[in-house]
């Protein structure tokens, strides 16, 4: 069964709106996650890490104001795209590790017309 | 920090011949290697990892090696069969909280 549950699978927003994916551990608690965003045909590209009680690491270029990251507790977090835009149409993908290993929720395909 | 290379890209197999694909990565402080079949529309499914305390692991018809003096690690499937085609990553970070550094993939196809 499912070790990381993410929702929504699919959203589709129109551009300036802001979009909440969350991203939950089941059975087990994380107090990291990773927020990845893939496009297609391409690899994994980690955005951020989310750190449960404080603030949000994020990777060279990803903008922390646009891809705001809330770990408000020890199995969820969420990433808001704020004010999207077409170019932030992109398959975003959550992670988190538990003693077995590193396991990834189903995906969230944004689209932004 | 971490750079893993990934080969091949593409790789075409007849149905219940072997698949082999190579990764290398950079850091020797890495101590975890998963791999992930995506689907897709999907996100990716942990089938198999290594730790580096180990050289080799296997799970029914997926093996996974590992070269500590080379830095490189390989999956291997046999038997394939045509459920197998999808998107293959590789992956080496360090295991617990510490994030991955992906390959680039490789695209599996299983010819019936």
């Amino acid at each position: 069964g499912a070790v990381v549950s993410q929702h929504p699978s699919r959203v589709i927003c129109k551009s300036g709106t802001s979009v909440k994916i969350e991203c939950r551990s089941l059975d087990f608690q994380a107090t990291t996650m990773f927020w990845y965003r893939q496009f297609p045909k391409k690899s994994l590209m980690l955005m951020a890490t989310s750190n449960e009680g404080s603030k949000a690491t994020y990777e060279q270029g990803v903008e922390k104001d646009k891809f705001l990251i809330n770990h408000a507790s020890l199995t969820l977090s969420t990433l808001t795209v704020t004010s999207a835009h077409p170019e932030d149409s992109s398959f975003y993908i959550c992670s988190a590790t538990n003693p077995v290993g590193a396991f990834f929720g189903q995906g969230t395909r944004l689209t932004v017309v | 920090g971490e750079n893993v290379e990934q080969h091949p890209s593409t790789l075409s197999v007849q149905e219940g011949d072997s698949a082999v694909i190579k990764c290398t990565y950079s850091d020797s402080a890495s101590n975890y290697f998963p791999w992930y079949k995506q689907e897709l529309g999907k996100g990716p499914q942990l089938i198999i990892d290594i730790r580096s305390n180990v050289g080799e692991k296997k799970d029914q018809r997926i093996a996974v090696t590992l070269n500590k003096t080379a830095k490189h690690f390989s999956l291997h499937i046999t038997e394939t069969q045509p459920e197998d085609s999808a998107v293959y990553f590789c992956a080496a970070g360090n295991f617990g909280n510490e994030k991955l550094t992906f390959g680039t993939g490789t695209r599996l196809t299983i010819i019936p």
